[in-house]
This record gives structure tokens, C-alpha cells and sequence, in this order.
């Protein structure tokens, strides 16, 4: 099986413009959750998309924003951008397997988009 | 909320030694999961290994193995026999049991380097 595709995987932008990410989950997978990641906050959730619904959320402003669509693609979307924004985007598909007879939930990695505001 | 703390920012070993990272978390939940992630200078992110809360058993990969403590909620990470190759940041994670949780929450961070 093919992994999580992020495109695109390098991005710069201005102050005040708006960007979109897209992310390609494994087939099959239904939930796409996205992080941003900087040097100073770590890997912070942003949200969690299943069945085409955000089902989790993080702490961002409403500037983040995201939607999936039938094929479980999923874009996210960070509008008026800010210098403070500048960092990883990774993108996570998942899917519910079976261990010992218990379900698990267990994430894959999508290599990320860089993105730089300036 | 579930927390997660890496006490050791930078950690380095010699070539073909053992290391061990260490992990901490908070959590009032009893179903669980645990992972520690290799972010190579790449930057992508590679799953470790997992150990789910209810085995008492310690997880072991191949040359990575976890030292699971539930009641001291600790969860460190044992390299055996390092390689150059094992240099990165490594990341402790926490993840609920429930299916419908969407979220992993992450540690800080150990930068592991590797001296040959």
C-alpha cells in the first residue's frame, strides 16, 4: 500500500495570505488528523477529520480550518496567515485494527509540508 | 487532559552501546496507548514501537524495547547495539483506547545523537 501523501511539501508565503495543504490518506483509512509542528510548541493537534466530519478538534483559532472529502482526502486550510505560523504541517491517516482481540487505533505518517511565512 | 514529558532534550550514545530515553505521562484514563516515533532529519515521522496498557509485557522491536512502568506512569525506551542510523529526534506519545479519539499527544522530544 501506497503511505500518506502531503502536497505540497515545500511552501512559502507572505503575511496576510492564505494557504491550502492537502493530504492523501493510506487506502482505506477514514480518519486524517493534522499537527503543526514548531521548535517551540512541539507536535500540537489541530484537528481530526472521519467520514468527511471534523470529530476532534485542538486549541487553534478559527484562522485553522479543514474538511475531508468522499475519497478521505483531506485539505486544511490556514487563512490570513501569520509569521507565527510558520512551521511542519503533518498529516496522519488511521485506521481501526484488531490485536489480541482488541481494536486499536494506531496513526501513519505523512512526510509533511514545510511551510514558511515571511 | 493527558500530558506527556521528555526530560531529556539531547541524549548521545556511542556507536554499538545502549541507550535509554525516558518518558513520563499523565493520564486519569485505564485504556490506553503508548508509542515512541523516529523524526530523522527528514522529517518523517516512523512508528517504534507500541505498547497498549493493559499487557503488562514490555513491547520489544528487534533492538528497541520499553521499560513500562503503568502505576509510575513511565515509559522509557531501551536502544540496544546502537547504529549511526538510529540518530533523530525521538517522540513519546499517548494515545487514548478509545477508537474514536482522533488525537496523539506527544512529548517534547529527545535529539539522540550517535558517536561513532
Amino acid at each position: 500500500k501506497a503511505g500518506v501523501t502531503q502536497t505540497p511539501r515545500y511552501l512559502i508565503k507572505t503575511r496576510g495570505q492564505q494557504v491550502t495543504l492537502s493530504c492523501s490518506p493510506i487506502s482505506g483509512h477514514r480518519s486524517v488528523s493534522w499537527y503543526q509542528q514548531t521548535p517551540g510548541q512541539g507536535l500540537q493537534f489541530l484537528f481530526e477529520y472521519f467520514s468527511e466530519t471534523q470529530r476532534n478538534k485542538g486549541n487553534f483559532p478559527g484562522r485553522f480550518s479543514g474538511r475531508q472529502f468522499s475519497n478521505s482526502r483531506s485539505e486544511m486550510n490556514v487563512s490570513t496567515l501569520e509569521l507565527g505560523d510558520s512551521a511542519l504541517y503533518l498529516c496522519a491517516s488511521s485506521s481501526i485494527g484488531l490485536a489480541g482481540g482488541r481494536s486499536y487505533n494506531e496513526q501513519f505518517f505523512g512526510p509533511g509540508t514545510r511551510l514558511t511565512v515571511l | 487532559a493527558q500530558t506527556v514529558t521528555q526530560s531529556q532534550p539531547e541524549m548521545s550514545v556511542q556507536e554499538a552501546e545502549t541507550v535509554t530515553l525516558s518518558c513520563t505521562y499523565d493520564t486519569s484514563e485505564s485504556d490506553y496507548y503508548l508509542f515512541w516515533y523516529k523524526q530523522p532529519p527528514s522529517r518523517q515521522m516512523i512508528l517504534v514501537i507500541r505498547q497498549e496498557a493493559y499487557k503488562q509485557q514490555n513491547a520489544t522491536e528487534n533492538r528497541f524495547s520499553v521499560n513500562f512502568q503503568k502505576a509510575a506512569k513511565s515509559f522509557s525506551l531501551k536502544i540496544s547495539d546502537s547504529q549511526l542510523g538510529d540518530a533523530a529526534m525521538y517522540f513519546c506519545a499517548y494515545r487514548s483506547g478509545d477508537p474514536n479519539a482522533g488525537k496523539s499527544t506527544f512529548g517534547d522530544g529527545t535529539t539522540l545523537t550517535v558517536k561513532p
